[in-house]
């Protein structure tokens, strides 16, 4: 059975700074990989989607790695802003499960 | 392009009764997928169907039924609501074409209530 595990579960950080938030999985068999942030009582946004075969992508500030050998997937956020406090999940998809995780939540202060 | 509409926004029942949401996907995607999001908590996986037949199945009670109609769109059916079921329920559409490049889009989803 797939488990999802996010660390930290909250993170509270200046302006300016580099994150790096962490995605676990315990089975490694997945088709992708996809990190989404959720602002409040909201409806999730897609960040980045890795497949299986790909090692990383990039979208602006936004890096996500995926090693699966190590069941472990990194959203890497470079230069933080106050508009980047969300919290932020990652999904992983199996033959038939799409399971996320528990999430982090960020909070960047100016 | 509207992106994924769910309806509706919110809704209040009472313990008992049954509840019908509704969804429509990003036009041309085939593939919908029904999510339960309890507060505070990481969206957990109910249904997933494409091309009207169910693809995928998460560990809800038969409580929770869904179809896929011949236009894609998606109804979440609860019966026999309880507490629990307070939360909000998100729907997501994808192309459908399995595999690993099948990004799911996300719409806004329906705040139940049940009291």
């Amino acid at each position: 059975k797939q488990e999802v595990t996010q660390i930290p579960a909250a993170l509270s950080v200046p302006e300016g700074e580099n994150l790096v938030l962490n995605c676990s999985f315990t089975d490694s068999a997945i088709y992708n990989l996809q990190w989404f942030r959720q602002d409040p009582g909201k409806g999730l946004t897609s960040l980045l989607l890795i497949q299986s075969s790909q090692r990383e992508q990039t979208s602006g500030r936004l890096n996500a790695s995926l090693d699966k050998s190590s069941g472990r997937s990194t959203l890497y956020i470079a230069a933080s802003q106050p508009g980047d406090s969300a919290t932020y999940l990652c999904k992983s998809e199996n033959t038939d499960k799409l399971i996320f995780g528990t999430g982090t939540r960020l909070q960047v202060f100016p | 392009d509207a992106g994924v509409t769910q309806s509706p926004t919110h809704l209040i029942k009472t313990r008992g009764q049954q509840v019908t949401l509704r969804c429509s996907p990003i036009s041309g995607h085939k593939s919908v997928s029904w999510y339960q999001q309890v507060l505070g908590q990481g969206p957990q996986f109910i249904f997933q169907y494409y091309e009207k037949e169910e693809r995928g199945r998460g560990n809800f009670p038969d409580r929770f039924s869904a179809r896929q109609f011949p236009n894609y769109s998606s109804e979440l059916n609860v019966n026999a609501l309880l507490l629990g079921d307070s939360a909000l329920y998100l729907c997501a559409s994808s192309l459908g074409t399995s595999g690993p490049s099948d990004t799911q889009y996300f719409g806004p989803g329906t705040r139940l209530t049940v009291l």
